[in-house]
């Protein structure tokens, strides 16, 4: 079963940073948090993931409670083609090749 | 370089028929794993393949089956289909340098079993 919990449904405005919250309150000290994304009928895109530190790449930002009970990924400036369903997983280095994926949350864009 | 590559794009069958899924890897990567997407399930794992083994496996059933060459190549095998068997099967790569790489997913084979 999916260890994380993320709210169904946001709206972001085109421009606008797109905060997207994810729970994963038992996570264990060795799991990693990642995040991927599908756009409709495509395969998923892996976006980012960290352990405890705050992670940026190119696409976006990973904000890890000090906790790591939660977790944020911050999409800066969204555009329309960011609209895809987002996904929170969290997964040890055990399961290397084995992704639980909850719901996710759809981001929908708007101009 | 290359993606990962999956064929058929799209398959129609009917109930009882067996159904072979391809997928072919980034080149060098060693790690295929298998998902099945559905709009009621979602997105759920079939299992992992690494160099020719079977290394993870989730909750199907028997009809559903794998394999992997030398050259990472998988297929799976779904047999004596069922209407609920239509879904969007995707694979995924990775070059497992180390436990926490990305996956890299292909388009997908989009099943349907009339």
């Amino acid at each position: 079963d999916a260890k994380t919990t993320q709210p169904p449904s946001m709206d972001c405005a085109e421009g606008r940073a797109a905060n997207l919250p994810c729970n994963h309150s038992t996570i264990s000290g060795n799991e990693y948090v990642y995040w991927y994304r599908q756009i409709h009928s495509q395969g998923p895109q892996y976006i980012i993931h960290g352990l405890k530190n705050n992670e940026t790449n190119e696409m976006a930002s990973l904000i890890i409670t000090e906790d790591r009970k939660s977790s944020t990924l911050i999409l800066p400036h969204a555009t329309l083609r960011d609209t895809a369903v987002y996904y929170c997983i969290v997964k040890g280095s055990s399961n290397t090749g084995k992704l639980i994926f909850g719901q996710g949350t759809t981001l929908q864009v708007k101009p | 370089k290359a993606g990962v590559t999956q064929t058929p794009r799209y398959l129609i069958k009917t109930r009882g028929q067996q159904v072979t899924l391809s997928c072919s890897p980034i080149s060098g990567h060693r790690s295929v794993s298998w998902y099945q997407q559905t709009p009621g399930q979602g997105l759920q794992f079939l299992f992992e393949y690494f160099s020719e083994t079977q290394r993870n496996k989730g909750n199907f059933p028997g009809r559903f089956s794998g394999r992997q060459f030398s050259n990472s190549r998988s297929e799976m095998n779904v047999s004596t289909l069922e209407l609920g068997d239509s879904a969007l099967y995707l694979c995924a790569s990775s070059s497992y340098r180390d436990s926490y790489n990305e996956q890299f997913f292909g388009p997908g084979t989009r099943l349907t079993v009339l």
